[in-house]
């Protein structure tokens, strides 16, 4: 059980266009869904927390206007990453908790190219 | 200061040996230990999961956690290749707080 999948796993996109990724718990209610982004051998940084029908909360330095999250339902949240530059090009993972477990569970990831 | 500190590695070592892989972290408040490993390109996966002080075993790999130190390992004995990859220490405090993650050590078990 505890599976999260990201959708999708790797987007290619020109400069200035909007990319949306999703991340679903597929056998479980997703109390809180995390955002993290990687950069090449470098470790996640959490860009956002989202719990199910509230606002996310962003850390500092991440632009809430530019990375757009939305956690619809307990098994739905989605970053949409608009007017994207080729410096937001890296690797986002969403994770997922639940109330019982204090455990967050990791989706494969979605790479994001922007040209 | 980073409130969890990982050395970045790269570690190599022969196949067959007993890795070491170190974290230290400096908030008091975390209760919960995770280490996650994670191959080239993917999610992390949950390796071990401790809370509090003490030892957890599962296989070849041990995870020690030493509050009084703020010191976090894991040991994987009889590498194997399919080791290779790095691996990432997580601290949090519960309640559906955040983790915070070390940098990550790559590791490389070589044949």
């Amino acid at each position: 059980g505890a599976v999260v999948s990201q959708h999708p796993s790797w987007v290619i996109c020109k400069s200035g266009t909007s990319v949306k990724i999703e991340c679903r718990s597929l056998d479980f209610q997703a109390t809180t869904m995390f955002w993290y982004r990687q950069f090449p051998k470098q470790s996640l940084m959490l860009m956002a927390t989202s719990n199910e029908g509230s606002k996310a909360t962003y850390e500092q330095g991440v632009e809430k206007d530019k990375f757009l999250i939305n956690h619809a339902s307990l098994t739905l949240s989605t970053l949409t990453v608009t007017s994207a530059h080729p410096e937001d090009s890296s690797f986002y993972i969403c994770s997922a908790s639940r109330t019982d477990v204090n455990e967050q569970f990791f989706g494969p990831g979605t790479r994001l190219t922007v040209l | 200061q980073k409130e969890v500190e990982q050395d970045p590695g790269p570690l190599s070592v022969p196949e067959g040996a007993i890795v070491s892989l170190n974290c230290t972290y400096s908030n008091s408040a975390f209760q919960y230990f995770m280490w996650y490993r994670q191959y080239s390109r993917k999610g992390p996966e949950l390796l071990m999961y401790t809370y509090s002080s003490g030892n957890k075993e599962d296989g070849r790999f041990t995870a020690q956690v030493d509050k009084s130190s703020k010191y976090i390992s894991l040991f994987i004995r009889d590498s194997q290749p399919s080791d290779s990859a790095t691996y990432l220490c997580a601290s949090y405090t519960g309640g559906g707080n955040k983790l915070t993650f070390g940098t990550g050590t790559q590791l490389k078990v070589e044949l």
